[in-house]
């Protein structure tokens, strides 16, 4: 089993601030996702990052997978109420199951 | 259907009582998936089918969980003897397999149990 660590496990923050929320492990990753799941809704994916170093970006997120493609930071510029949720990480290692992160929550506060 | 489709959405039950969650996937998704979240933890992995077969089944806690999915399509969770520690959201989700590159889940809402 690889074991991810997400960081922070909870975060609070005012609309307009920015944040990185982290996802590390000690295993190399062929690709790595990020799912957001609001309350009440299942986890829904964000992006899949598959190339060391590689960054992508969604409106006012930036992903980064790192070098090594052990470890991802999904960064949040100027953060809205609607970025609530709980932010997950998991290896997209081909036809196994996802593991997820425990998942950072992100309370984001008008 | 459009989605990944769940019910009951809520169920309620009594410790030792039997319950059934249903899952209905994505039309042409072969794998199927079952999740357990507890409040504030991520998605914990109990089981999934490939077709009709349980590929992988690591995650079941105890022999009281079983899942069936007789056709390929719908899958129905089943747990036996309930206890209040079973009480948890369980996700189900849906995928495509057999292509390269990363397998993306299409995850329903969920049914939220209560064991009381």
């Amino acid at each position: 089993t690889q074991l991810l660590e997400q960081s922070p496990q909870f975060l609070s923050i005012q609309e307009g601030e920015n944040l990185t929320v982290y996802c590390n492990s000690s295993s190399v990753f062929s690709s790595l996702q990020w799912y957001r799941q609001e309350p009440g809704e299942g986890p829904v994916l964000l992006v899949t990052v598959v190339t060391g170093g590689e960054v992508k970006k969604l409106k006012r997120l930036t992903f980064q997978f790192g070098d090594a493609r052990k470890d991802s930071s999904l960064h949040i510029t100027a953060a809205q109420p609607g970025d609530t949720g709980l932010y997950l990480c998991a290896p997209g290692e081909g036809n196994t199951p996802l593991v997820f992160g425990k998942g950072t929550r992100l309370s984001v506060i008008a | 259907g459009a989605g990944v489709s769940q019910t009951p959405s809520n169920k309620v039950t009594e410790k030792g009582k039997y319950v059934e969650l249903r899952c209905d996937p994505i039309s042409g998704h072969t794998a199927l998936y079952w999740y357990r979240q507890s409040l504030g933890q991520g998605p914990e992995f109990l089981i999934y089918f490939q077709g009709t077969g349980a590929a992988d089944d690591s995650g079941l806690p105890n022999d009281r969980f079983f899942a069936v999915r007789p056709e390929g399509s719908v899958s129905t969770l089943k747990i036996q003897r309930t206890e209040r520690g079973d009480s948890a959201v369980y996700l189900c989700a849906s995928s495509l397999l057999g292509g390269t590159g990363a397998n993306v889940l299409t995850f329903g809402a969920g049914s939220r149990l209560t064991v009381l």
